[in-house]
């Protein structure tokens, strides 16, 4: 069974700092591409970033390019976040996803965590 | 980018009914590896998003059959034969196409039973 937790989700001051992290297991985590996606209070869905399943190639939305930078640690089967220069707009609930085909840069989303709540505010 | 536009913004439906939700898209969904980018999820109240249906008609596993997607190119569907009372919830469409810019979802459609 596939299962993705998240974890490090705060309250954080605007301009602060804060790393979330995301523990995969029940699938062969360095064959797949993962994701963020984030979900602001009572809005819709969007994508953050994605990373390829060797950390090679890493992309980002313009609302967190320069900002916020994913990475994967494959020995652990973890995928973190490293969110920098916070905004108030960025509170939000964070997704850690998978991608469904296997070595392949960016197909769809199959599978996601519960989330873990990011909230910027002073 | 692509914009995905969804309608209509909310739906309710006597159970046992069908309900139907459109989305378009901005530029065509069709890649040239003969796929098309479009998929169907379903986000349950204080629940994350699952997938329901992907490239446009496939269900994915463990989906009821009175799920259904079709369309192509810019302008998609998705139909539920029968609303059950589990189906209520927010139903997002998404593509994923091109990268940049990435994954881009729909607005949402709230579904809710009479």
């Amino acid at each position: 069974e596939v299962q993705l937790v998240e974890s490090g989700g705060v309250v954080v001051q605007p301009g602060g700092s804060l790393r979330l992290s995301c523990a995969a297991s029940g699938f062969t985590f360095d064959d797949y591409t993962m994701h963020w996606v984030r979900q602001a209070p009572g809005k819709g869905l969007e994508w953050v970033s994605l990373i390829s399943w060797d950390g090679g190639s890493t992309y980002y939305a313009d609302s967190v390019k320069g900002r916020f930078t994913i990475s994967r640690d494959n020995s652990k089967n973890s995928l973190y976040l490293q969110m920098n220069s916070l905004r108030t707009e960025d509170t939000a609930l964070y997704y850690c996803a998978k991608d469904t085909r296997q070595y392949q840069l960016l197909n769809a989303i199959d599978y996601w965590g519960q989330g873990t709540l990011v909230t910027v505010s002073s | 980018d692509i914009v995905m536009t969804q309608t209509p913004l909310s739906l309710s439906v006597t159970p046992g009914q069908p309900a139907s939700i459109s989305c378009k898209s901005s530029q065509s969904l069709l890649h040239s590896d003969g796929k098309t980018y479009l998929y169907w999820y379903l986000q349950k109240p204080g629940q994350p998003p699952q997938l329901l249906i992907y490239e446009v008609s496939n269900r994915f596993s463990g989906v009821p059959d009175r799920f259904s997607g079709s369309g192509s190119g810019t302008d998609f569907t998705l139909k539920i034969s029968r609303v059950e009372a589990e189906d209520v919830g927010v139903y997002y469409c998404m593509q994923s196409i091109q990268l940049p810019p990435g994954l881009t979802f729909g607005g949402g459609t709230k579904v809710e039973i009479k």
